[in-house]
C-alpha cells in the first residue's frame, strides 16, 4: 500500500489554458474525493466517486471542471479555460465505504495549480 | 449546511507548553469529527478521530474529546514539541464529505 498519490505534485499554466490532475486512490479504496485548498483555508469538498458514477458536485465545480474515474480506479480533474481565481491546491483522498469500516478518509500530497 | 469554526489566528507557544486549539461544530444528526494535521510540505495526515458523542481521540500525546452538549472537538496536548509545528484542521464527516474548519498554524519555539 503506496498509498494515495497525484500528479503533478505542482503545474504552472497560463489563463485560458486547460489543465489535467491525476489521482491514484490505495487500490481496495471504493471511493474517491477531490477538494480545494486556498491559502490560509482549510479544504473545501469538489465532489466525490463511488466507484466509476460521480455521485455529488459542489456549486463550486463550474462548468470549467469535469472530473471523470473510468474503472473505478484513477481519477482526473481537468480545468478547461483556466482563471487566476483557480490558483489553488487541489487534494486527492480516497476512503473505504462499507458495512464496519470507517469514514477515515486518506489524503495524497495535492497538486498545486498556479495560474498566470 | 454542516459546518466547522476553529478559533481564530495562528498558535505561538514554547516547547513544553500546553496546547489548546477550539474547535466547534454545526451539524444535522450527529456526524464523526476529527483533526488532521498538515506539516510544512506535505499532505493532510490524520491526527485522531471520534465517532460518537463522549468518545475521547487520541494519538501522539494529542486528545480530543467528542461533546455533543457544546458540539465541540477541542484539541489538546499536554507538553508540545518542536516537531509539533504545523498546521491543525478540524473535520466533520457528513453528507458524504468532509467539512473543514480553517486551520491553525501552531509554531512551538525551542
Amino acid at each position: 500500500d503506496t498509498g494515495v498519490s497525484q500528479n503533478p505534485r505542482h503545474k504552472i499554466t497560463k489563463r485560458g489554458q486547460n489543465v489535467t490532475f491525476r489521482c491514484d486512490p490505495i487500490s481496495e479504496h471504493n471511493r474517491l474525493y477531490w477538494y480545494r485548498q486556498t491559502l490560509g483555508q482549510g479544504p473545501e469538498f469538489l465532489t466525490y466517486f463511488q466507484n466509476e458514477a460521480q455521485l455529488e458536485k459542489s456549486r463550486l465545480l463550474s462548468d470549467r471542471f469535469s472530473a471523470e474515474r473510468p474503472k473505478g480506479s484513477f481519477s482526473t480533474l481537468e480545468i478547461q479555460r483556466t482563471e487566476q481565481g483557480d490558483s489553488a491546491m487541489y487534494l486527492c483522498a480516497s476512503s473505504l465505504i462499507g458495512a464496519g469500516v470507517s469514514d477515515e478518509q486518506f489524503f495524497g500530497p495535492g497538486t498545486r495549480l498556479t495560474v498566470l | 449546511g454542516d459546518s466547522v469554526t476553529q478559533m481564530e489566528g495562528p498558535v505561538t507557544l514554547s516547547e513544553e507548553a500546553f496546547l489548546t486549539i477550539n474547535c466547534t461544530y454545526t451539524a444535522t444528526g450527529y456526524p464523526s469529527l476529527f483533526w488532521y494535521v498538515q506539516y510544512p510540505g506535505e499532505g493532510l495526515q490524520l491526527l485522531l478521530k471520534a465517532t460518537k458523542a463522549d468518545d475521547k481521540g487520541s494519538n501522539k500525546g494529542f486528545e480530543a474529546t467528542y461533546r455533543k452538549e457544546t458540539t465541540s472537538f477541542h484539541l489538546e496536548k499536554g507538553s508540545v514539541q518542536v516537531s509539533d509545528s504545523a498546521v491543525y484542521f478540524c473535520a466533520l464527516y457528513g453528507n458524504n464529505r468532509l467539512a473543514f474548519g480553517k486551520g491553525n498554524q501552531v509554531v512551538v519555539i525551542p
